[in-house]
């Protein structure tokens, strides 16, 4: 069952240093969302990709945040310098070709960043 | 913009009782409406979906009708178990932004034997 693969499941980071979160998407799709959860608080967007472009990064922080999904391999999410306050759950979605608005989206289990 | 608005929780309810949860929405268009439920520890799944006015998406014994006429999506389910303890999330993909999809902050739900 390939679904929307995340890891790590869990990572822990001091202050300052970088983060790098990958997502492999489900069989045969190629759009990829990144999207955050802060403790008690719902889903908040950051990015939307496809194979080798971003297409809205509207949600994703100005600094130390980006986003990249390579035309071979995961995307992956980076956070560089990172703080207390980048502390949170970072789910990975996919859909399928071309985005279609009915479409819903497949969730991976997320990854848990803990900053100390 | 796009956006969702959720009742808000938590929202405690004995088994066999009776839910709802209210939702409305902002958008330009026709947009197409979704219920997530995320379970402890889990990523968001899929529980129903309605892409036109008047649709009524329906699993597990829940229910949500798309009402163009008052933005509402709410969900209910008629008796309800323990095992339906989660995260449920209203969400909505407009037809002006290309599958990116916008979400309600999720209601949490616990039911009690």
């Amino acid at each position: 069952n390939a679904g929307v693969m995340q890891n790590p499941r869990h990572l822990v980071r001091r202050r300052g240093q970088e983060a790098r979160l990958r997502c492999s998407p489900m069989k045969g799709h190629s759009h990829v969302y990144w999207y955050r959860q802060l403790p008690e608080e719902g889903l908040k967007f950051m990015v939307y990709l496809q194979k080798e472009n971003i297409i809205d990064e509207s949600g994703m922080p100005k600094e130390r945040f980006s986003a990249e999904f390579p035309k071979e391999g995961p995307s992956i999410l980076r956070i560089q310098q990172v703080v207390r306050g980048d502390s949170a759950a970072y789910f990975c979605a996919s859909s399928p070709p071309p985005g279609q608005t009915n479409s819903p989206l497949h969730f991976g289990n997320g990854t848990r960043l803990t900053v100390t | 913009g796009d956006s969702v608005t959720q009742m808000e929780g938590p929202v405690t309810l004995s088994e066999e009782a009776f839910l709802t949860i209210n939702c409305t929405y902002t958008a330009t268009g026709y947009p197409s409406l979704f219920w997530y439920v995320q379970y402890p520890g889990e990523g968001l799944q899929l529980l129903l979906k309605a892409t036109k006015a008047d649709d009524k998406g329906s699993n597990k014994g829940f229910e949500a009708t798309y009402r163009k006429e008052t933005t509402s999506f709410h969900l209910e389910k008629g008796s309800v178990q323990v095992s339906d303890s989660a995260v449920y999330f209203c969400a909505l993909t407009g037809n002006t932004n290309a599958g990116k999809s916008t979400f309600g902050d999720g209601t949490t739900l616990t039911v009690k034997p």
